[in-house]
């Protein structure tokens, strides 16, 4: 157990539709980065909040949102969805100040659009 | 992750050495690291070097790093069942936190 949360465990909506998928870092850890994992397209960077802010953005459509919440839990919010954003979408966290940028990964959220 | 490659699949008997191996592209890599990722589950930080090292021993894990060829590969000796699992390469640049992962070796190990 990595201490990373993320709710819910599988989601099964339809095209169009709009959810939202929520992760909890570990306890003192600033920073949560977005990654979406599809056969085809591998694990992809999507975006990196750190303590409230937006520090870094990957491949991220502009369907796709992000924001980070004083409590420093993180939602991705994905809109107008297409049968292509099915696809596991992991949140990790990692402490601050150091240099290894340790990444430590949530069990996932499995999205499946009909 | 088209900067950072890995071959497919690796199959191996229980009790060998595995030995999984990554290329990536960009010289300015400053941290190189292993994930494993079970099914149903997410990933979990193995292991990582630093660019300026040559090599990292952690128990059953070894880690070398050829910084000029850019080729890095993880050794894990007495491969056991537990083994079996997709492991993943990812780079972290000088510029920022992001990791950049490869595709993946679907790992396998038989009795």
């Amino acid at each position: 157990d990595s201490g990373v949360t993320q709710t819910p465990k599988h989601l099964i909506t339809a095209t169009g539709q709009r959810v939202t998928l929520r992760c909890s870092p570990r306890s003192g850890d600033l920073s949560v980065y977005w990654y979406q994992q599809s056969l085809d397209q591998g694990l992809q960077f999507l975006i990196q909040y750190y303590n409230g802010e937006e520090r870094a953005k990957g491949n991220i459509l502009e369907r796709f949102s992000a924001q980070q919440f004083p409590d420093l839990h993180s939602e991705l919010n994905l809109s107008s969805l297409e049968l292509g954003d099915s696809a596991l979408y992991f949140c990790a966290s990692s402490p601050p100040g150091t240099g290894v940028n340790e990444q430590f990964f949530g069990p996932g959220t499995r999205l499946t659009v009909l | 992750g088209e900067d950072v490659e890995q071959s497919l699949f690796l199959s191996v008997r229980e009790g060998d050495s595995s030995v999984i191996n990554c290329t990536y592209t960009d010289s300015s890599s400053t941290y190189l690291y292993w994930y494993k990722q079970e099914p149903g589950a997410g990933l979990q930080l193995l292991t990582y070097i630093f660019s300026n090292m040559d090599m990292k021993q952690d128990q059953r894990l070894t880690v070398l790093l050829n910084k000029k060829d850019k080729h890095l590969s993880l050794r894990i000796a007495d491969t056991q069942t537990g083994d079996s699992a997709i492991y993943f390469c990812a780079e972290r640049r000088a510029a920022g936190n992001k990791l950049t992962f490869g595709g993946g070796t679907r790992v396998l190990v038989k009795p």
